[in-house]
């Protein structure tokens, strides 16, 4: 069974502060992994996926993320935040040969960013 | 880019009533639609697998008899809500898989619905 954990339901971080949402995965074998953002009453904004190759991943309005496979993690980071980034942040994963199959997501975690 | 167009984006009807919704691929084919449920500040939820051409795959507590799920085309496919009632209100978001890109999933921009 596929899992994905985002142990932060809120993450505060001040305009200009670097800014982390993290999330870890469980998948039986190797992963695509996700993030995505939502904005109040519409729908799912991709930021950047992980399929295979470099583990840095660098995606939409500055955000990039890290495959870990040790720690199985793919954690969310910005440099420097911005108060528009204050939003619903999702991670979603994959099972990469688990054919057409929806995506799993986490919880969802809310990131304020106060200026 | 690969891009899902869901209508309508706000319904509200009352109750007894049924609603339809509608998401259409607009630039690629979609093999398969993916229908979720979202609760307010809460994580989406999957309904149900539907598949261009065949039967809608739900999932366990779904109800299918009343989350209708047609999938005629490689283009559109439709969840209707039927005889709704105020704890059908949420939002709903579908999602289509876009197998000419690795792990491409494309969303809907989402449906509120509220009933009355």
């Amino acid at each position: 069974a596929q899992s994905v954990a985002q142990p932060e339901d809120q993450v505060n971080v001040a305009e200009g502060n670097p800014l982390t949402v993290k999330c870890t995965y469980s998948v039986s074998g190797n992963p695509y992994l996700f993030w995505y953002v939502q904005y109040p009453n519409r729908g799912l904004q991709f930021l950047l996926k992980y399929i295979t190759g470099d583990n840095l991943v660098k995606g939409s309005y500055g955000f990039e993320a890290e495959f870990n496979k040790s720690q199985t993690s793919f954690h969310l980071k910005k440099p420097s935040a911005l108060v528009s980034d204050s939003a619903l942040y999702f991670c979603a994963v994959r099972d990469r040969n688990s054919g057409n199959t929806p995506l799993v997501f986490g919880k969802g975690t809310r990131l304020s960013v106060i200026a | 880019g690969a891009v899902v167009s869901q209508h309508p984006s706000r319904v509200i009807c009352k109750s007894g009533t049924s609603v339809k919704i509608e998401c259409r691929s607009l630039d690629f084919q979609a093999t398969t639609m993916f229908w979720y449920r979202q609760f307010p500040k809460q994580s989406l939820m999957l309904m149900a697998t539907s598949n261009e051409g065949s039967k809608a795959t739900y999932e366990q507590g779904v109800e299918k008899d009343k989350f209708l799920i047609n999938h005629a085309s490689l283009t559109l496919s439709t969840l209707t809500v039927t005889s709704a009632h105020p704890e059908d209100s949420s939002f709903y978001i579908c999602s289509a898989s876009n197998t000419y890109e690795a792990g491409g999933y494309t969303f809907g921009s989402g449906t509120r619905l509220t009933v009355v």
